[in-house]
């Protein structure tokens, strides 16, 4: 089976622009989650969504949002990109909502705003 | 929040046993995890252990967690050159894992 997918896999982008990243979860799996990861740091958490709907939010400022889609895969927007938006995004699929204890992560998409 | 805390490095001899620490902070956690990552990949759910578990064994990994201290650690038996990575521990809140920065671990031939 394949295992989490993400797209693309590098993007560059300028200060200003904005971007859509996507995640398709493992065939069977309900729930998505995004993380976010700065060089050199442990990854921290997004969102988390659940049969379309948002179930869980971290701490981060409004330019990010996101959404899935009736099959289940996501996409995270990123409105008016700073440099600091620079980093590894994972995204993380699970077969149940909040309560799934698995959590499989995708290769993730590399961002670079300069 | 939950705070997590690991080592930065780690370096073992080729063969010989590994052991990652971590604490943290947040008692409410269910599941903690234990991911590995290769430079330029995503992560790798290596294995994971339930709150009321004192110790789980797969293969060559053995977590140990001491829920009274907080401190929860992975050791890997006869570690080998393709062990190298960053190894994190991440415990699991109400909606999200909380990562800590990860323990670079390096095995010297």
């Amino acid at each position: 089976d394949a295992g989490v997918t993400q797209s693309p896999t590098h993007l560059i982008k300028t200060r200003g622009q904005h971007v859509t990243l996507r995640c398709s979860p493992i065939s069977g799996h309900k729930s998505v989650s995004w993380y976010q990861q700065v060089l050199g740091q442990g990854p921290q958490f997004i969102f988390q969504y659940y049969e379309k709907e948002e179930r869980g939010r971290g701490n981060f400022p409004d330019r990010f949002s996101a959404r899935q889609f009736p099959n289940y895969s996501s996409e995270l927007n990123v409105n008016a990109l700073l440099l600091g938006d620079s980093a590894l995004y994972l995204c993380a699929s699970s077969r149940l909502g909040p309560s799934s204890y698995e959590q499989y992560f995708g290769p993730g998409t590399r961002l670079t705003v300069t | 929040g939950e705070d997590v805390e690991q080592s930065l490095f780690l370096s073992v001899r080729e063969g010989d046993s590994s052991v990652i620490n971590c604490t943290y902070t947040d008692s409410s956690s269910t599941y903690l995890y234990w991911y590995k990552q290769e430079p330029g990949a995503g992560l790798q759910l290596l294995t994971y252990i339930f709150s009321n578990m004192d110790m789980k064994q797969d293969q060559r990994l053995t977590v140990l967690l001491n829920k009274k201290d907080k401190h929860l650690s992975l050791r890997i038996a006869d570690t080998q050159t393709g062990d190298s990575a960053i190894y994190f521990c991440a415990p699991r809140g109400a909606r999200q894992l909380t990562f800590g920065s990860g323990t670079q671990l390096t095995v010297l031939p």
